[in-house]
């Protein structure tokens, strides 16, 4: 199986702040990566589809980018709302896996 | 607009069986790869099976031999039956669209199971 590392797996930060979240791939997976943002006692919500294509409706703050094994997942100026836990899910493979999550808590 | 909606969780004791549906509307189930994800309280996201539009099948080790996916296509509908539950079973089961590839996904709201005595 492809497993996915993100890190860090939490993080505190600001209103404002520019964040970035990485993940990691066991082994290439080409540019078949979302990424998703879940709020507690929420469905995971999808931010970025194919690394860095941003999913109809998600703002502009959030950007993906990475090939292969190396992702990142940024928002450029951190709101309120953004506040959350995030993950990554490789599409690459018949046996999905997802990162561990990354918190992103307020500062 | 495509819409998933999951039912059939609920409170159910160890070595028990469940069967949790998921209803799609605004595209054809059997057109397209459908999963089922879980979520343990408190933990993150798990992939648990997915059935392509051919009807291969596939599952996680942690429940393979014990839950099987299915669809029907006259209702345009997802299953999951689960038997032989065990506590480590106890999630949030959510179905969703397009896991694979490089389009975007679609998830349900999500359907709770917990397991225990």
């Amino acid at each position: 199986d492809i497993q996915m590392t993100q890190s860090p797996s939490s993080l505190s930060a600001s209103v404002g702040d520019r964040v970035t979240i990485t993940c990691r791939a066991s082994e290439s997976i080409s540019s078949y990566l979302k990424w998703y943002q879940q709020k507690p006692g929420k469905a995971p919500n999808l931010l970025i589809y194919a690394a860095s294509n941003l999913q109809s409706g998600v703002p502009s703050r959030f950007s993906g980018s990475g090939s292969g094994t190396d992702f990142t997942l940024t928002i450029s100026s951190l709101q309120p709302e953004d506040f959350a836990t995030y993950y990554c899910q490789q599409s690459y493979s018949t046996l999905s896996t997802f990162g561990q999550g990354t918190k992103v808590e307020i500062k | 607009e495509v819409q998933l909606v999951e039912t059939g969780g609920g409170l159910i004791q160890p070595g028990g069986s469940l069967r949790l549906s998921c209803a799609a509307s605004g595209f054809t189930v059997s057109s397209n790869y459908m999963s089922w994800v879980r979520q343990a309280p408190g933990k993150g996201l798990e992939w648990v099976s997915v059935i392509y539009s051919g009807g291969t099948t596939y599952y996680a080790d942690s429940v393979k031999g014990r839950f099987t996916i299915s669809r029907d296509n006259s209702k345009n509908t997802l299953y999951l039956q689960m038997n032989s539950l065990r506590a480590e079973d106890t999630a949030v089961y959510y179905c969703a669209r397009n896991l694979y590839g490089g389009d975007p996904s679609y998830w349900g709201q999500g359907t709770l199971v917990t397991v225990s005595s």
